[in-house]
C-alpha cells in the first residue's frame, strides 16, 4: 500500500534559519504530493501541492520539488519566521478502485525562536 | 465563503456510549472525507463519499463506525459502544471533485474523549 515517511520532530531553529523537512513517499502509481500545516490551535490547512514530476510548489516562501527518481517531496524555507512554528504533514493522493484519500505521513513540530 | 463546520468542538462521553459527530462541508464540493488524528496512530483515513457514490469505508476501525451522507452535503459519524481507544480528534474535509489533484479543505475537527 501507499506509505509516507517524514523526518521525526521536533525541530528547533532561530529565526532566520533554513528549514528542510525530509519526506519519501512509496506509491504504486503517480500521485499527487501535499504539504499540509496546522498552527497551534488551529485545524489543517493546505500550504502547497505538487501534481506530477518534476512540478514545484510554492507558497509563503516555501517550496517542494516532486522527485520522482527519489520519491521525495521535501520541504524547504529559506529564512524561517517565529509565525512558522507549527506541525507539517505530508501527504499524497493517489487514485484507487472507490477514492482518493490522503495518506499522510506522521508530522513533524517546527518550533521557531526569536 | 464559509470552510468546513464540525460539531461539536468538543465531546466527552463514558465508555459504552453512542457518539454522533456532525460536519458540514463546503458548499458545493462533492467528495467529503473523514480522518481521525490521534497520538498514536497519526491522521488516519476512514471514510470517503463521491457524489451519489457507494462510500469507500475502507478505513473504519470497526463495525462500531459508521457514516452517512445525506443529500449529498452533511455527514454524520457515529460510533456506537466507543471505548477509550476511541479517544481521538475526528477531522472532516471536503474537496470539489475529488480528483487526486484536488485540495482537500479541512474542518477544526470534533475532539472526542472517551472516559
Amino acid at each position: 500500500g501507499n506509505s509516507v515517511t517524514q523526518m521525526e520532530g521536533p525541530v528547533t531553529l532561530s529565526e532566520e534559519a533554513f528549514l528542510t523537512i525530509n519526506c519519501t513517499y512509496t506509491a504504486t502509481g503517480y500521485p499527487s504530493l501535499f504539504w499540509y500545516v496546522q498552527y497551534p490551535g488551529e485545524g489543517l490547512q493546505l500550504l502547497l501541492k505538487a501534481t506530477k514530476a518534476d512540478d514545484k510548489g510554492s507558497n509563503k516562501g516555501f517550496e517542494a520539488t516532486y522527485r520522482k527518481e527519489t520519491t521525495s517531496f521535501h520541504l524547504e524555507k529559506g529564512s524561517v519566521q517565529v509565525s512558522d512554528s507549527a506541525v507539517y504533514f505530508c501527504a499524497l493522493s493517489e487514485e484507487e478502485a472507490a477514492g482518493n484519500k490522503l495518506t499522510f505521513g506522521g508530522g513533524t513540530r517546527v518550533l521557531v525562536k526569536p | 465563503g464559509a470552510g468546513v463546520s464540525q460539531s461539536p468542538s468538543n465531546k466527552v462521553t463514558e465508555k459504552g456510549k453512542d457518539v454522533e459527530l456532525r460536519c458540514d462541508p463546503i458548499s458545493g464540493h462533492t467528495a467529503l472525507y473523514w480522518y481521525r488524528q490521534s497520538l498514536g496512530q497519526g491522521l488516519e483515513f476512514l471514510i470517503y463519499f463521491q457524489g451519489n457514490s457507494a462510500p469507500d469505508k475502507s478505513g473504519l476501525p470497526s463495525d462500531r463506525f459508521s457514516a452517512e451522507r445525506t443529500g449529498g452535503s452533511v455527514s454524520t459519524l457515529t460510533i456506537q459502544r466507543t471505548q477509550q481507544e476511541d479517544s481521538a480528534v475526528y477531522l472532516c474535509a471536503s474537496s470539489p471533485w475529488g480528483g487526486i489533484t484536488d485540495t482537500q479543505y479541512f474542518g477544526p475537527g470534533t475532539r472526542l474523549t472517551v472516559l
